[in-house]
């Protein structure tokens, strides 16, 4: 079975500062990984994944994860925050191809600060 | 963007009334899904299916029946609403595909259901 943990339901960064958004996860076999962003009354929209390979995984709008294995970590960042980052963001993840369904974590609201 | 719309998009209802919600796929994906999004919880998933006819429970099924009679409809209804199913409604397709190809979830607009 395969669990999600995001840590903090919010977290509020200044403008041009560091975001890091933190995940763990569970699961029993390899994982499959995934950030997902929802703006205000909109649907969720894929950010980035891991499924096999490169452990440091590049995604739209500059940000960028690590899967670490070691530490069952997939950790979000972006070196410089927007105003226009502000959003929920969501961790999931799946048992790899052969997992129907994935789980989510129950998000956390990124604040940009001016 | 992938070609998913749901409908209606935003319904106010009675509690003990029948409520069907619809979401539609032009990509010809074989995985639909239906989530519920509530504050606190994040998404949890209602039903899935796998193909025409094929449909399995997700962790919150209780109060919810699907149904796919085609490849680009899946149905998701509450057979009597009752205010604890007040949520926002969530569809999303997937192809399938393994590894490097595997394709991720696309989701719908969503549908904000109000049950008084």
């Amino acid at each position: 079975a395969q669990s999600v943990t995001q840590l903090g339901s919010h977290v509020s960064v200044s403008e041009g500062a560091l975001v890091l958004l933190r995940c763990n996860y569970s699961s029993s076999v390899p994982p499959y990984l995934f950030w997902y962003v929802q703006y205000p009354n909109q649907g969720l929209q894929l950010l980035l994944k891991y499924t096999t390979g490169a452990t440091l995984v590049k995604g739209i709008n500059g940000f960028e994860a690590e899967f670490k294995k070691s530490e069952t970590s997939f950790h979000l960042t972006k070196p410089s925050a927007h105003m226009s980052d502000a959003a929920e963001y969501f961790c999931a993840v799946s048992g790899g191809y052969r997992d129907d369904k994935i789980i989510f974590g129950k998000g956390t609201r990124l604040h940009i600060l001016p | 963007d992938a070609g998913i719309t749901q409908s209606p998009r935003h319904k106010v209802t009675e509690t003990g009334t029948p409520v069907t919600l619809r979401c539609h796929q032009t990509e010809n994906h074989r995985y639909m899904y239906w989530y519920r999004q509530d504050p606190g919880h994040g998404l949890r998933l209602i039903h899935y299916s796998y193909g025409v006819k094929d449909t399995d429970k997700g962790e919150v099924s209780d109060g919810y029946s699907v149904s796919r009679s085609k490849t680009e409809d899946f149905l998701l209804t509450l057979e009597s609403a009752t205010s604890s199913q007040t949520s926002v409604y969530f569809c999303a397709i997937r192809s399938g595909g393994t590894g490097e190809l595997y394709n991720e979830q696309f989701f719908g607009p969503g549908t904000r259901l109000t049950v008084l």
